[in-house]
Formats: structure tokens, sequence, C-alpha cells
């Protein structure tokens, strides 16, 4: 079963706004990923945060993390065109490399 | 650097028959992911090897699906024998070394069975 819940499913904006997209998990973790993916190829990723961070920046790119909450949230500031693509969270955890990813969110940035 | 290379791009194939996925992971990288995307199931987890030795394979579905490492360069994911509910893109993903490094990507392969 998917270890993450995206939300929302799909997101449009117009250019300069910023996009908001948030990521529930249930078990305990050790790392948060964002990844982005763009129509027909494979995932990008874009930053990684730890279990004891609350915030990180990368860019445009800010990513919070609550672990009381499982909860993350990807903020991308002065959206443009081109990050129109679809957003996913991955989560690791335990004694293991895997990453599970979540659900996805489907950002559309109008020009 | 090449990125992961995945082989075919894409792939027809009529059910029943056999069908082979290729891999070839970021030069250097010791761990290698096999992932399946749908609309209805999202992003699966089939199966990871660590230094070309499978490690947890519980995300393969059934007996129809294996995969083989047989070196540091080269991972193949058999499906034998095909299904439509097979249709999907299949990925292959690299990393290097500690837990929580970031995955590498390769652009997938698109299978359809019908």
């Amino acid at each position: 079963s998917q270890q993450g819940e995206e939300d929302p499913q799909a997101l449009s904006i117009q250019e300069g706004e910023n996009a908001t997209m948030n990521c529930s998990y249930k078990t305990s973790i050790n790392n948060l990923q964002w990844y982005r993916q763009n129509s027909g190829r494979g995932l990008v990723h874009l930053i990684l945060i730890r279990s004891n961070e609350r915030e990180k920046h990368s860019g445009r790119l800010r990513v919070t993390l609550d672990t009381s909450k499982k909860s993350s949230s990807l903020l991308i500031t002065a959206s443009r065109a081109a990050d129109t693509a679809s957003y996913f969270c991955a989560t690791g955890g335990g004694a293991t490399n895997k990453l599970i990813f979540g659900t996805g969110t489907l950002l559309a940035v109008q020009p | 650097d090449a990125g992961v290379i995945q082989s075919p791009r894409h792939e027809v194939t009529e059910m029943g028959q056999e069908v082979t996925l290729r891999c070839k992971p970021i030069s250097g990288h010791d761990y290698l992911f096999w992932y399946r995307q749908t609309m209805m199931r999202g992003l699966e987890l089939l199966i990871y090897f660590n230094n070309n030795v499978p490690i947890d394979d519980s995300g393969m579905p059934e007996d129809r699906f294996s995969a083989k490492m047989p070196n540091a360069s080269f991972s193949t994911l058999k499906i034998q024998p095909s299904e439509p509910r097979d249709s999907a893109v299949y990925f292959c993903a690299s990393s290097a070394g500690a837990r929580s490094s970031p995955l590498h990507f390769g652009n997938g392969t698109r299978l359809t069975v019908t």
C-alpha cells in the first residue's frame, strides 16, 4: 500500500503565483523527499528533508516537515510555466533504502 | 554521466508472451530499484537490489515477474507470461550509498499487453 497521500490531486495556477502541495504519511520516517515528473519522463529528485529538520529551502522551493502530524508541504514560489509537472512525495524509513511514493499532485501553471 | 538508461522505451506485446525490460544504472551506484506506475495504483516498488543482490522483492506482484542483476551495470525485469493487467510504465532507478540517498530514474518503459 502507498505510504503518502498528496493534496490536492490537481492544482492550476497562473504564472507568478505560489503553489503549495501537501503530503501526509502513515508511519515513522527518517527522511522525506520530493520529486517532479514531467509528462512521459522519469522522476527527478528535488529536495530531501530529514526527520529532525523542520524546514528546508532550495532556490524557489521550500519544504516543511511536521513529524507530529505526519505531514509535509512543498511550496514553489513565483511559479513558471516550466514548473508544470506532477509532484510526488516519497518517504524512507527504518533500516532499508526503500522509498515509498505518494499519489502525486498534478500542477498546471498557466502562462 | 548518461543517467539511468532503460530499454526499450515502448513495448507492445500480446497476452501470454514473455517480456524483458532492461536497465543500466548510473556507474558507481550500488542500489537499483524497479518501480511500476499506473493511473490506478500510482508508483509501486517492485524490487530493489544492493550490490547486485535482491534485498526486498515483496512488491513483485506474482511469480510471473522476476528480476535479475547479473552485474553492477545491468538489470532485467521479466514478465512471463504477460497479461493485459501488466500494462504500465516500468521505471528503473539507482542510488549511491547511504540510506536516504536520492533516486535517479530512467525514462521508463511503457508496456502495453493486448
